[in-house]
């Protein structure tokens, strides 16, 4: 079975500087998709990033990107220019070309210092 | 509607009454699935709906979890008898089939559920 780990339940920052996320995963599966979910104190989670795993770029949106190491089977996240918007619980997680569910890590609460 | 919906926001409820929970996924969304985030163990897949086709239970914990949908959009999880051991956050998830965006399941804000 697949998992996913996150090896730290809290990080903090403050504004404007630029903070790592860790997540490293295990899988015998070649054909897969990574996704970063952020959820604030209202519970709602959001999409943050998405990475397909036959891709080599490493995907960015804005302020967030990835590095991707599919043969160390890591995923981190960097936020670039933090703000106070992005405190929040970040979810690593996982899911097979061929499946449903997502898997996903324990989390890293993220604070965001002014 | 814009985005995955949940009702009740809260639900609190005495050791063994049933509780019902709803989701209303985003139109057009065919796939749709129930994940339980509680303190002990994280984020768990419990159940996926995908159109007509039978529904994927593997993540049910117990045979007291039931879910169901209804006209492939809205759909219900029915916790019978419960227990201390099922208060959690019950989030409900959908995802479209086929475009761009297949891959990306889009998540309501849950509803927190707690057994006195």
């Amino acid at each position: 079975a697949q998992t996913v780990t996150q090896s730290q339940p809290e990080m903090s920052v403050q504004e404007a500087e630029t903070v790592t996320l860790s997540c490293t995963y295990d899988t015998s599966e070649s054909d897969y998709y990574l996704f970063w979910y952020k959820q604030p104190p209202s519970r709602q989670m959001i999409l943050v990033i998405r990475q397909e795993a036959y891709k080599q770029q490493n995907a960015t949106e804005n302020r967030f990107s990835v590095n991707f190491q599919k043969a160390a089977k890591s995923f981190s996240l960097k936020i670039s220019d933090s703000q106070l918007g992005d405190a929040a619980m970040y979810f690593c997680a996982y899911r097979n070309r061929g499946a449903q569910k997502l898997v996903f890590g324990q989390g890293t609460r993220l604070t965001i210092n002014p | 509607g814009a985005g995955v919906s949940q009702s009740p926001s809260n639900k609190v409820t005495e050791k063994g009454k049933d509780v019902e929970l709803r989701c209303d996924p985003i139109s057009g969304h065919t796939a749709l699935y129930w994940y339980r985030q509680s303190l002990g163990q994280g984020l768990e897949f419990l159940i996926y709906f995908q159109g007509n086709s039978a529904p994927d239970k593997s993540g049910l914990p117990s045979d007291r979890f039931s879910a169901e949908r209804t006209g492939g959009s809205v759909s219900t999880l029915t916790i019978q008898r419960t227990q201390q051991e099922d208060s959690a956050v019950y989030l409900c998830a959908s995802r479209v089939n086929g475009g761009p965006k297949e891959d990306t399941q889009y998540f309501g804000p849950g509803t927190r559920l707690t057994v006195l």
